[in-house]
């Protein structure tokens, strides 16, 4: 099975705009989760996505929000980019049944966001 | 606020020799997991620990998990250089099972 995609590797945006990044889960995978990963802050939960509907938020202001379509693939977007919104933005994907199994995530690569 | 807090932030051991993180959490959870990272790549799982569960082995990796004290520990044997990473603990609350929350990660070093 091919892994977690995410689109784009690296982003660089100016404080004021606006990003959308992309998630391709693992084919079945049903939930997408999403972490943003800073040096000061660590991993911090952003929000899960199951069946396209929001199951779960972290503790991110409303220029955080997110989608996911039919096909499990999952849109992340931050609006009015401020300076601490650089960091890597993680996606992860997890099957919802089977035991243990669907406790465990699957990681993407990461989109490292830069905003100047 | 984190879930999770890890101890110690940074180890630098020999290889061949054991690493010991540990972990402490706030609330009451399913289960426990351990990821690793490399060099701000994406995790990856390394096991998990069911909260009825006090201890497992996988492979070079032993995790304990004290529900009384909040606290698990990850036990990596007779290092290797490709072990150098960050190690994160991850729990979701016992109330909300799909939100997972990860502690702040101990960058393993392992001198040659």
């Amino acid at each position: 099975k091919a892994g977690v995609t995410q689109t784009p590797r690296y982003l660089i945006k100016t404080r004021g705009q606006q990003v959308t990044l992309s998630c391709s889960p693992i084919s079945g995978h049903r939930s997408v989760s999403w972490y943003q990963q800073t040096p000061g802050q660590g991993l911090q939960f952003l929000f899960e996505y199951f069946s396209e509907t929001q199951r779960n938020k972290g503790n991110f202001p409303g220029r955080f929000s997110g989608r996911q379509f039919s096909n499990s693939r999952s849109e992340m977007n931050v609006s009015t980019l401020e300076l601490g919104d650089s960091a890597l933005y993680l996606c992860a994907s997890r099957a919802t049944s089977g035991g243990d199994a669907s406790y465990e995530q699957y990681f993407g690569p990461g989109t490292r966001l830069t905003v100047t | 606020s984190q879930q999770g807090e890890e101890d110690p932030q940074a180890l630098s051991i020999q290889e061949g020799e054991n690493a010991t993180m540990n972990c402490s959490y706030k609330t009451s959870i399913n289960n426990l997991q351990w990821y690793r990272q490399n060099s701000g790549r994406g995790l990856v799982h390394l096991i998990l620990i069911r909260s009825n569960e006090r201890e497992k082995h996988s492979g070079r990796l032993r995790v304990t998990l004290d529900t009384s004290k909040k606290s698990s520990s990850l036990l990596i044997t007779a290092s290797r250089a490709a072990d150098t990473a960050s190690y994160f603990c991850a729990t979701d609350a016992s109330s909300s099972a799909s939100k997972i929350i990860f502690g702040s990660g101990t960058r393993l070093s392992i001198r040659p």
